[in-house]
């Protein structure tokens, strides 16, 4: 079945640099996508999210980039700190209203 | 975003008995869902918990194994029967509006089963 997946399993970055975290996704019927920030023994925390009618969206410290074209999504993280260590997880929601997730990206942040 | 609370947080359990996880919300919500989350991997639906009505199970889950109850619509539970170290994970509540926007979880359950 179509699903969403993720370029690198592990990120690692120095402090302050930026991030960029990847996921290709192959359900072209997909008008939503959001994603996740999880932190070890807690439940995966809302970051931002974007509807296939943009392209671009911007949060604090966060933009959220999606090329339709080639079916990606990316996550950038500007000025990248110790508490931006975590497993990153993009989802999609396909068809019938039902958020299919990729496999997670770690990323590690050194100080 | 509403504020969702799971118990209990975490639990060691003997194979061959169940575990009922509650999922309380601080507000009314539309949808409710069930995950798993095993060690080290992505998160699974298991079932859309519908309220006043049978959970909508995804393929490779079942009502026997887990059932779910919906009783209003700021309430869920699931409950891992016969349990089997294969089933030791995290499990997930979510909530979240009629399109499944804005999706937000709880903290999880962590199982072990022994």
């Amino acid at each position: 079945g179509e699903s969403v997946g993720l370029h690198l399993p592990t990120l690692s970055v120095q402090e302050g640099d930026n991030s960029i975290i990847n996921c290709a996704y192959s359900n072209s019927a997909s008008d939503y996508f959001i994603w996740y920030k999880q932190e070890s023994g807690k439940g995966p925390q809302f970051i931002i999210d974007i509807r296939s009618n943009m392209d671009k969206r911007q949060g604090q410290r966060v933009t959220v980039l999606l090329n339709k074209t080639v079916k990606h999504l990316s996550l950038q993280i500007a000025a990248t700190q110790p508490g931006d260590s975590a497993v990153y997880f993009c989802a999609e929601n396909g068809a019938g209203n039902m958020l299919t997730f990729g496999g997670g990206t770690r990323l590690m942040v050194k100080p | 975003s509403a504020v969702i609370s799971q118990k209990p947080s975490r639990d060691i359990c003997q194979r061959g008995t169940s575990l009922t996880i509650q999922c309380q919300v601080d507000s009314q919500v539309t949808m409710m869902f069930w995950y798993r989350q095993q060690p080290g991997q992505s998160l699974t639906l298991i079932a859309t918990a519908n309220q006043g009505s049978e959970a909508t199970y995804e393929s490779g889950f079942v009502i026997d194994k887990f059932p779910i109850s919906r009783p209003n619509l700021t309430f869920s539970t699931l409950t891992v029967s016969n349990m089997s170290p294969e089933d030791s994970s995290i499990y997930l509540c979510s909530v979240a509006n009629r399109l499944n926007t804005e999706a937000f979880f709880g903290q999880g359950t962590r199982l072990t089963v022994v």
